[in-house]
């Protein structure tokens, strides 16, 4: 199966803050690589797929880069309500698999 | 506005069934490719099954495959999923989620609030 590996599996930044996390796959996958942005208690939201295409009504401050098998979600001058898990998800080989997160703790 | 609402979980006894449900509003679940996604307790996310816009296209993890069900009600603009022979490691909160695109490239845009399903004696 393809591994979706995700680093760190947590990091603590402060508001107004850049970070980025990382995103490896296995094995190539393209620009098949998607991110999702989960609150505790709540449903995951979809922020960026393709691997750079912001999703409508997520702010400008993320972005996403990458193709193949390394990919960066970068979160610029960071918000209160960013922080949050972060999940990677490839769409290029069953079983269409997830990272197992970026926890975004505030410092 | 797409919403997705869940229902139907519970607490249920390993070997035993439940069925989910997913209610559908601002568009059509007939005309959509949807998904169910699971997450257990403090842990990661877990693709579960897809039924694309044609009806005839469903998908299993290989964790779920023969056991769980994916269909839908046209007519309720609902979709379902059916659990049969439940094990405790099949503990989550089971959301049902619409794809990006209506055929079902996998990319989940949607979600509902989940579902708890606990198997447990």
């Amino acid at each position: 199966d393809m591994q979706m590996t995700q680093s760190p599996s947590s990091v603590s930044a402060s508001v107004g803050d850049t970070v980025s996390f990382t995103c490896r796959a296995s094995q190539y996958i393209s620009h098949y690589l998607h991110w999702y942005q989960q609150k505790p208690g709540k449903a995951p939201k979809l922020l960026i797929n393709g691997a750079s295409a912001l999703r409508s009504g997520v702010p400008s401050r993320f972005s996403g880069s990458g193709s193949g098998t390394d990919f960066t979600l970068t979160i610029t001058s960071l918000q209160p309500e960013d922080f949050a898990t972060y999940y990677c998800q490839q769409s290029f080989i069953a079983p269409y698999t997830f990272g197992q997160g970026t926890k975004l703790e505030i410092k | 506005q797409v919403q997705l609402v869940e229902s139907g979980g519970g607490v249920v006894q390993p070997g035993g069934s439940l069925r989910l449900s997913c209610a559908a509003s601002g568009f059509s679940v007939s005309r959509s490719a949807m998904h169910w996604v699971r997450q257990a307790p403090g842990k990661g996310l877990e693709w579960v099954a897809i039924i694309r816009n044609d009806e005839t296209n469903k998908y299993y993890s290989d964790s779920v495959r023969g056991r769980f069900t994916i269909s839908r009600d046209n007519s309720k603009n609902t979709l379902y999923l059916q659990m049969n022979s439940l094990r405790p490691d099949d503990t989550a909160v089971y959301f049902c989620a619409k794809d990006l695109d209506d055929y079902g490239d996998y990319v989940f845009a949607y979600w509902g609030q989940g579902t708890l399903v606990t198997v447990s004696s």
